[in-house]
């Protein structure tokens, strides 16, 4: 299989602090994205990340993507309660073909305590 | 979960029946999606359609079944030969017939039980 493995499985926190998660993933990719799921809901799209970009931001999130280590990170800033979901990247394979799948990782699950 | 309509949101199926889940779009995509997502895993793709009337196996196709006769609707059909049907299914949509090369957008989810 070729999907991503997401680092940490788990990550609680205090409201106020900021969480960091890691992506790592296997083969070249033409994009990175990341999605939040509340418990029992649908995903929701993030951000995107080209291959040749290497940082981007979207108010409190901030999303780097390192093509070398094959690697990408999420960081919110500022918790809060309801950032509590669970979070996933899905990568576009070059090996994808014309669908231009997304392959997604198996998520980290963030609990923001107030 | 705006644009994508997911029914029933739960359902409950005896073994050896056939069940259809419904997805409907009204954001004009043409690509529709369908994913498997079992507790604490991410999402896998069962079938995806770049196009009316054209549709491909996912990663997971076996024992699933399913039609692309309009652009706002890609029902998904779970058969008695899918061994382990209780999960998770999500359908989502995105702009372009490429379609990673945008967001996709999901539904709301319908959690399939097998009794």
């Amino acid at each position: 299989s070729q999907q991503g493995e997401e680092d940490p499985q788990a990550l609680s926190i205090q409201e106020g602090e900021n969480a960091t998660m890691n992506c790592s993933y296997k083969t070249s990719i033409n994009n990175l994205q990341w999605y939040r799921q509340n418990s029992g809901r649908g995903l929701v799209h993030l951000i995107l990340i080209r291959s040749n970009e290497r940082e981007k931001h979207s108010g409190r999130l901030r999303v780097t993507l390192d093509t070398s280590k094959k690697s990408s990170s999420l960081l919110i800033t500022a918790s809060r309660a309801a950032d509590t979901a669970s979070y996933f990247c899905a990568t576009v394979y070059l090996s994808s073909g014309s669908a231009r799948q997304l392959t997604f990782g198996s998520g980290t699950q963030l609990t923001v305590l107030p | 979960d705006g644009g994508i309509t997911q029914s029933p949101k739960y359902l409950f199926r005896k073994e050896g029946q056939n069940v259809t889940l419904s997805c409907e779009q009204n954001l004009n995509h043409d690509a529709m999606y369908w994913y498997r997502q079992d507790p604490g895993q991410g999402l896998r793709l069962i079938y995806y359609s770049q196009i009316v009337n054209d549709f491909q196996k996912g990663d997971i196709a076996e024992g699933y079944s399913v039609s692309r006769e309009k652009k706002e609707s890609f029902p998904l059909t779970v058969t008695s030969a899918q061994k382990n049907p209780t999960a998770f299914y999500l359908c989502a949509s995105s702009p372009t017939p490429s379609g990673g090369y945008n967001e996709q957008f999901f539904g709301p989810g319908t959690r399939l039980t097998v009794l």
